[in-house]
């Protein structure tokens, strides 16, 4: 999406290694932040989401910051197992409206 | 809760020809989006409708698409005639008001040949 850049564009690691993906946004008055995974052949789920008043949320191994100066949220998998192998997007609310630019997406391959 | 129901799963059709896919949103949500997810790219919103009206249609190619979502329910969307730049996965998603989190469908699978 025009408003959404996501790097990086792929991204292999070894299992048990972390993965870090990290998206930058241009609406400063964007305050909901979903990442998606894609699972190949799948839709895209919800994995984690963060409003902008908190500046990091944790799930188990999956975590996401936000840095709302800097206009940039990032995507933290810990301790990766191969089943943490799919697409992932983030996405960003588009400025003026209640849709969601969706990021280009980072495959991410974990190395057994 | 049932999830967001799409059909038919894959479709096949040559180049001209019309083609039409259905969604069925989770039971009580208000809002439903139609995206077009061509191979390697993310999501590219469509069309999303507020109950049974428009919200936004700005990215829709009207010349060819079009959608409607008749009694807030159910949703339709049809590419007449359909080209072999619109073969992609069209994803339909709902959420319970909008900016909400997206529950996406299986997605149809549409190949134009």
């Amino acid at each position: 999406g025009e408003n959404v850049e996501q790097h990086p564009s792929t991204l292999s690691v070894q299992e048990g290694d972390s993965a870090v993906i990290k998206c930058t946004y241009s609406d400063s008055a964007s305050n909901y932040f979903p990442w998606y995974k894609q699972e190949l052949g799948k839709r895209p789920q919800l994995i984690i989401d963060i409003r902008s008043n908190v500046g990091e949320k944790k799930d188990q191994r999956i975590a996401v910051t936000l840095n709302k100066t800097a206009k940039h949220f990032s995507l933290h998998i810990t301790e990766t197992q191969p089943e943490d192998s799919a697409v992932y997007f983030c996405a960003a609310p588009r400025p003026h409206g209640n849709q969601f630019y969706f990021g280009t997406g980072t495959s991410l391959t974990v190395i057994p | 809760e049932a999830g967001v129901a799409q059909s038919p799963r894959y479709k096949i059709i040559e180049k001209r020809q019309s083609v039409a896919f259905w969604c069925n949103p989770i039971s009580g949500h208000a809002t439903l989006y139609w995206y077009q997810q061509i191979l390697g790219q993310g999501p590219k919103l469509l069309i999303q409708f507020q109950n049974n009206g428009v919200v936004d249609d700005s990215q829709l190619p009207k010349d060819r698409f079009s959608a409607e979502r008749l009694k807030g329910v159910d949703s339709t969307l049809k590419i007449q005639p359909a080209k072999l730049e619109d073969s992609a996965v069209y994803l339909c998603a709902s959420s319970l008001v909008a900016a909400s989190p997206l529950h996406f469908g299986n997605g149809t699978r549409l190949t134009v040949t």
